[in-house]
Order: structure tokens, then C-alpha cells, then sequence
């Protein structure tokens, strides 16, 4: 059964860099044309896509976030990970990393999130 | 791509028809899901590709719409079924976007 477990700090000082980490079970993040995902979702609002990564590495950013954020994947601990740095209490939120399902649909590939991890809320403040 | 949800709240008796709407800035086209998320969880996908039900959904779940207009509908409205949902366009070359979110109680 697939289950995805972020992990990670819970404080971060602002202007420092925030790192989670997800570890897969029941599935392969280099299995071939899989995707992976990180969401989050501020206190009492909702949901914003963070970027995806494909199995090989190749990764995908919100365009409002793409200056300060990373992803990588682990393949030997079947993990997959997220740096965002130089952060403000405007980062603070419940974090999600969730694999994607790949369709083709409608002339054209579409990626939605079909298993999510239970998130985990990292605070920045001092 | 911008997704506007309406209404941002609604309340309904148990055995009520809800249909929640989702308005795209522009054509998406057919690439809309429908996720469900109760406190303290994380959301759950229900409806892929417009009106396609995911695994285990009950039926009284569906979806509709097409270019920029898109619905979700609760055919009888279940006490479990009190939740946020949330529309995402799912294509990814327009950026994976969700919908503000609509609470739904009973």
C-alpha cells in the first residue's frame, strides 16, 4: 500500500532555508514516468502547488516561488526533497509532498495528485 | 491560468442537492479535478479529468463542465461529506492551480 511520510523541521528562523524531506513506501520514485509533488497550505487558506519532479530528476516550479526552491530525489533511500530558502512568515504553512498521476487527456498531458502524505507544519519565526 | 470557486461557503439539510462551481480565467479545456479535505486532513482526490470518479468515491459525487466552467455536485448530501473542496487544473504547462476552495456544511 503506497504511503508517503514528509519529515523534517518544524521551526525555521526567517531568512533561512527551510528543508523537508518525503520518504515513499509502496512505490518507486525512479520508477520510470513517475512524478512527485509538494503542496502547501498556509493556516486557514488554501492550497498552492509548490512544483513537481520527475523520476529523472527534471523539476517543475510555480514561477512564484522559482528563484528560492529546490527538489532532488534520493533514489537509494526512495526519497524525494524540498529547499526553499530565504524565508518569511509568509512561508509558514502545513506542507504536503504527494505523488502525481500522469494522463493523457484531452490532447494533452495532465498531472494531478492522487496519494498525498499527511502534511507536516513547519512555522517560520525567531 | 487563474480558478475561481463559487460559492466560497454553503449550507445545506442532509439529503440536499449541492453543486459547487469553478470558473477558469481562460479555456483549460477538459483538465479540471475535484479534491475533498476535512480538518485536519490532507485532501483527498475525487473527480479526475472533469467527471471521472477516482477509486472508492461514492456515487452520489459527480462532475461537469468544459472550457472554462466546471461544477462539482453532491447528488444527497451525506453528514461525512462536510468538508472544503477544491478544483485543480491539471495541466501542467499552465501551471497546476487550485481553486480558492469551497466549505461545504450541513
Amino acid at each position: 500500500q503506497l504511503q508517503l511520510q514528509e519529515s523534517g523541521p518544524r521551526l525555521v528562523k526567517p531568512s533561512e532555508t527551510l528543508s523537508l524531506t518525503c520518504t515513499v513506501s509502496g512505490d518507486s520514485v525512479n520508477r520510470r514516468n513517475s512524478f512527485w509533488g509538494w503542496i502547501r497550505q498556509p493556516p486557514g487558506k488554501g492550497l498552492d502547488w509548490i512544483g513537481s519532479l520527475e523520476y529523472n530528476g527534471r523539476t517543475y516550479f510555480n514561477s512564484s516561488l522559482m528563484t528560492r526552491v529546490a527538489m532532488s530525489i534520493d533514489t537509494s533511500k526512495n526519497q524525494f526533497s524540498l529547499t526553499l530558502n530565504s524565508v518569511t512568515a509568509a512561508d509558514t504553512a502545513v506542507y504536503y509532498c504527494a505523488r502525481i498521476r500522469q494522463r493523457f487527456w484531452s490532447g494533452s498531458y495532465v498531472h494531478f495528485f492522487d496519494f498525498w502524505g499527511p502534511g507536516t507544519l513547519v512555522t517560520v519565526s525567531s | 491560468i487563474q480558478m475561481a470557486q463559487s460559492p466560497s461557503s454553503v449550507s445545506a439539510s442532509v439529503g440536499d442537492r449541492v453543486t459547487i462551481t469553478c470558473r477558469a480565467s481562460q479555456n483549460i479545456n477538459s483538465w479540471l479535478a475535484w479534491y475533498q479535505q476535512k480538518p485536519g486532513q490532507a485532501p483527498k482526490l475525487l473527480i479526475y479529468d472533469v467527471f471521472t470518479l477516482e477509486d472508492g468515491v461514492p456515487s452520489r459525487f459527480s462532475g461537469g463542465g468544459s472550457v472554462t466552467d466546471f461544477t462539482l455536485t453532491i447528488s444527497s448530501l451525506q453528514p461525512e461529506d462536510v468538508a472544503t473542496y477544491y478544483c485543480l487544473q491539471t495541466n501542467p504547462f499552465h501551471s497546476l492551480t487550485f481553486g480558492g476552495g469551497t466549505k461545504v456544511e450541513i
